[in-house]
């Protein structure tokens, strides 16, 4: 089955820096790759996703780059915002329903 | 409405008592999920609906049950839970359980078994 690895574990920036949290993957047939943000008493909730045919794509502070030659893939915060802290989880492509999700990362964004 | 609403918040039982929890989407998903997730861990998939049929059951011990009614709600019964399965239990739906849908997550329920 599918193996996500998820690096760092946690993460502690200034405001105003960039964070980025990368995850590599083992199927190299996977071709779907979302992010999760999962704040204290939540759900998580899906902040950017990114399928095998683009290398990169942004959503204002938010960005995910692909690398399938390496299969990794990273998610880009800039200019962080103390509402960044959460826990993010990246996830490999479902197969037949199954997600594979990473350990997660903390971010701790410090005003 | 892109929400997955989910009911109680909070549950605390005892190990003999018979309780369930309840999930609902109105976003016209035809498959449905439950994770399990523990303090600092990622969610783990337990079971899968699609079309109203379990398509996935993660070798979950019996004293969990999930149902679903129709393509909207999604129940998971618990009956006779030890305390190792105090977690928070989480919903998710997805357009139709292809690998590249999006899952929508409710804010799960935090279970506490005495």
């Amino acid at each position: 089955g599918e193996n996500v690895e998820q690096h760092p574990s946690t993460l502690s920036v200034q405001e105003g820096d960039s964070a980025v949290i990368k995850c590599t993957y083992s199927d190299s047939a996977s071709n779907y790759f979302p992010w999760y943000k999962q704040e204290l008493g939540k759900g998580p909730q899906l902040i950017i996703d990114i399928r095998s045919n683009v290398g990169e794509k942004k959503d204002q502070r938010i960005a995910v780059t692909l690398n399938k030659t390496a299969k990794h893939f990273s998610l880009h915060i800039t200019e962080t915002q103390p509402e960044d802290s959460a826990v993010y989880f990246c996830a490999a492509p479902p197969n037949a329903g199954k997600s594979t999700f990473g350990d997660g990362t903390t971010l701790t964004v410090k005003p | 409405d892109t929400e997955v609403t989910q009911t109680p918040k909070h549950l605390v039982m005892g190990m003999t008592n018979k309780k369930s929890l309840k999930c609902e989407q109105h976003m016209g998903h035809r498959a449905m999920y439950w994770y399990k997730q523990k303090a600092k861990k990622p969610p783990e998939l337990m079971f899968v609906y699609s079309y109203e049929k379990l398509s996935i059951n993660e070798s979950v011990p019996s004293r969990f049950s999930p149902e679903c009614p129709n393509s909207s709600l999604l129940n998971l019964h618990l009956h006779a839970l030890q305390p190792e399965d105090s977690a928070l239990y989480l919903c998710a739906s997805s357009q139709a359980g292809h690998d590249t849908d999006t899952q929508y997550f409710g804010p799960g329920t935090r279970l506490t078994v005495l």
